[in-house]
């Protein structure tokens, strides 16, 4: 079945650019909306953003001018940059996958990561 | 944005029993409306889309309903395994929103 292996640093300086990669196993990323969420203390789960498999893209409001995402389906993965970052992006990163039933999709997510911590912290 | 709101914040009940949790939303989101829960150490599962519609692989004992701005995820009858913290998600409307959650925990 398919699963999903995010990847990248832990530890982030403030101000500088946070950048993760998930990796997509056991089938193709196409004809799926692949997401970020993360989840903090602080502010519960977030929806950062999702990106479709041909590259189109959909961000959260609040983090818009500093998100940018990106897929490589020659690698089956899907990667998140998040520029500028202060403590309060320190958080459980996840990746996960658009729910699909008998070829309807919904914006829910039925296959997620296991989560990679970020702290962000000089 | 869309406001979700769970109540109550932690629910105490024994297993066995039947518990009913709330979401409320700031503006009418229509049957876009999914449950989840998340145990200490993983990710969210997937328990009911559309309001109402159980994922795949999820017992008869999770039952949704709702539509508009007020949901109701009721379990029957609380197995051990069901423990956890409980989340509502909009898909009404962008951005995506959740709720804060609601913990279920034994009484």
């Amino acid at each position: 079945q398919v699963q999903l292996q995010e990847s990248g640093p832990g530890l982030v300086k403030p101000s500088e650019t946070l950048s993760l990669t998930c990796s997509v196993s056991g089938g193709s990323i196409g004809k799926y909306y692949w997401t970020w969420i993360r989840q903090s203390p602080g502010k519960g789960l977030e929806w950062i953003g999702y990106i479709y498999y041909s590259g189109g893209a959909n961000y959260n409001p609040s983090l818009k001018s500093r998100v940018t995402m990106s897929v490589d389906t020659s690698k089956n993965r899907f990667s998140l940059r998040l520029s500028a970052v202060t403590a309060a992006d320190t958080a459980l990163y996840y990746c996960a996958r658009q729910f699909e039933k008998d070829g309807d999709f919904f914006d829910v997510f039925d296959i997620w990561g296991q989560g990679t911590m970020v702290t962000v912290s000089s | 944005e869309v406001v979700m709101t769970q109540s109550p914040a932690t629910l105490s009940v024994s297993p066995g029993e039947r518990a009913t949790l709330s979401c409320s939303a700031s503006q009418s989101v229509r049957n876009n409306l999914a449950w989840y829960h998340q145990k200490p150490g993983q990710a969210p599962r997937l328990l009911i889309y559309g309001a109402s519609a159980r994922a795949t692989g999820i017992p008869p004992r999770f039952s949704g309903s709702g539509s508009g701005t007020e949901f109701t995820l009721t379990i029957s009858s609380l197995q051990s395994e069901d423990f956890a913290v409980y989340y509502c998600q909009q898909y009404n409307d962008w951005p995506l929103t959740f709720g804060g959650g609601t913990k279920v925990e034994i009484k």
